[in-house]
């Protein structure tokens, strides 16, 4: 019952540095999404993606790279990681009936220096 | 496009009080809307999902009604305890964004004893 999966839980990253946020879901969802929250500020939805091969951009998507080769997996990718970055980031997958129920991740902590 | 709207942003009551915390959104096409809670530093924990064709969800202490017609949902907590002390995100999944949920910023709820 693994469920959505993230890694790194936690991470420090300096300024210019890349990186991967893992997420694997274990339920065979199509519909995968990421998201962070700051702050006051709820979650805002980076990236989705409905299936593999295709994803789209969610509300603040600038920064941020993902991909779908698999059903299992939407890593999000960080390439010159900037301090307005540092965030908690989670994942989360759902199945396609618009009344299916979305299953998040435990989240990853991210610090840029 | 679709906004959600939680008042208050913060709430303080005694022990023992019942209290309602209230979430607007704009567009009533929804599918459904969901309840979290969150507390510092963790993840998410769903409280009640409610489908667009329900009036209300009960879990417990917790009830949770929706009026789609005018954008509305409250989160009832009755008998509030210490351990209610959280921050309460309402969410609604829409034709919007893949069907990803779309979240208020919460309202941060402490509970003195």
């Amino acid at each position: 019952n693994a469920g959505v999966t993230q890694t790194p839980k936690f991470r420090v990253l300096k300024t210019g540095q890349s990186m991967t946020l893992l997420c694997a879901q274990d339920m065979n969802h199509e519909y995968m999404y990421w998201y962070r929250q700051d702050p006051g500020m709820g979650l805002r939805l980076i990236h989705y993606s409905v299936g593999a091969g295709i994803t789209d951009q969610g509300e603040v998507p600038n920064g941020y790279n993902v991909s779908r080769s698999t059903t299992e997996d939407f890593p999000l990718r960080l390439e010159l990681a900037a301090p307005s970055q540092t965030s908690v980031y989670f994942c989360a997958s759902s199945g396609p009936l618009s009344g299916n129920t979305i299953y998040f991740g435990e989240g990853s902590w991210l610090t840029v220096v | 496009k679709q906004e959600v709207t939680q008042i208050p942003a913060a709430l303080s009551v005694p022990e023992g009080e019942n209290l309602v915390l209230n979430c607007s959104f704009t567009d009533s096409a929804i599918y459904n809307l969901q309840w979290f809670r969150q507390d510092p530093g963790k993840g998410l924990t769903s409280l009640l999902l409610i489908q667009s064709s329900q009036r209300e969800q009960t879990s417990g202490r917790l009830n949770a009604s929706l009026d789609k017609s005018s954008g509305r949902s409250t989160l009832y907590i009755a008998a509030s305890q210490p351990g209610d002390s959280a921050t309460y995100l309402c969410a609604v999944r829409s034709r919007q964004a893949g069907t990803a949920l779309i979240f208020g910023k919460g309202t941060t709820l402490s509970v003195s004893s």
